[in-house]
């Protein structure tokens, strides 16, 4: 039972263009959610959250948007360079599963290209 | 210091060797994480620590050994492994419940086990 999606294993974009990389889960009980950057033989690097109370935060070229309804967020990068090709990781908070801890998607790999 | 080490970087054993894999922080934070993760998978959650306490275990097998000497320490300790453990095992730690930023971990580099 997959709770949180990332339904793109691979996005590629050009240099300059906007990156937007989607993510839906299925747990109500979801209220946090953040995007992690992991980069080969490295651990996973937090970029950017935002709780359930809002429907945008926004940090510099990063910009996540949550849409409660349809249970559904995705990631802005705008614009979009050549260091951020890596693999990015939807994660969301609450009590699901029995407990409260990260449930990660299962990434996407996001190449730009010069 | 915003840095979650771990040692060591690799680790190859036996499938009848000991053991342990260990991180640090120096964050001040109060909850540390161990995950376990397989190429091409996310990060799959093994054991949780709060305050020093072991709060949640993911039905790890007992192979799999924790323990936080104190708030800045975690280590797993590994004994009796199979091959299919081998993976990327990662520390993780964040702010204690009563901070709104709890859920935002901070994941160190890895160890890379491989088990022979």
């Amino acid at each position: 039972d997959q709770q949180v999606k990332q339904n793109s294993p691979s996005l590629s974009v050009q240099e300059g263009r906007i990156s937007i990389l989607n993510c839906d889960y299925t747990n109500s009980m979801f209220d946090y959610f953040l995007w992690y950057k992991k980069y080969p033989a490295e651990g996973p690097t937090f970029l950017i959250s935002i709780s359930s109370i809002k429907d945008k935060n926004e940090d510099g070229r990063f910009t996540v948007f949550l849409n409660k309804s349809a249970k559904h967020l995705s990631l802005h990068i705008v614009p979009s360079q050549p260091g951020d090709s890596a693999v990015y990781f939807c994660a969301a908070s609450g009590w699901g599963g029995g407990s409260e801890k990260l449930v990660f998607g299962k990434g996407t790999k996001l190449t730009v290209n010069p | 210091d915003t840095e979650v080490t771990q040692t060591p970087k690799h680790l190859v054993m036996g499938m009848t060797n000991k053991k342990s894999l260990k991180c640090e922080q120096h964050m001040g934070h109060r909850a540390m994480y161990w995950y376990k993760q397989k190429a091409k998978k996310p990060p799959e959650l093994m054991f949780v620590y709060s305050y020093e306490k072991l709060s949640i275990n993911e039905s790890v097998p007992s192979r799999f050994s924790p323990e936080c000497p104190n708030s800045s320490l975690l280590n797993l300790h590994l004994h009796a492994l199979q091959p299919e453990d081998s993976a990327l095992y990662l520390c993780a730690s964040s702010q204690d419940r009563g901070d709104p930023r709890y859920n935002e971990q901070f994941f160190g580099p890895g160890t890379r086990l491989t088990v022979l």
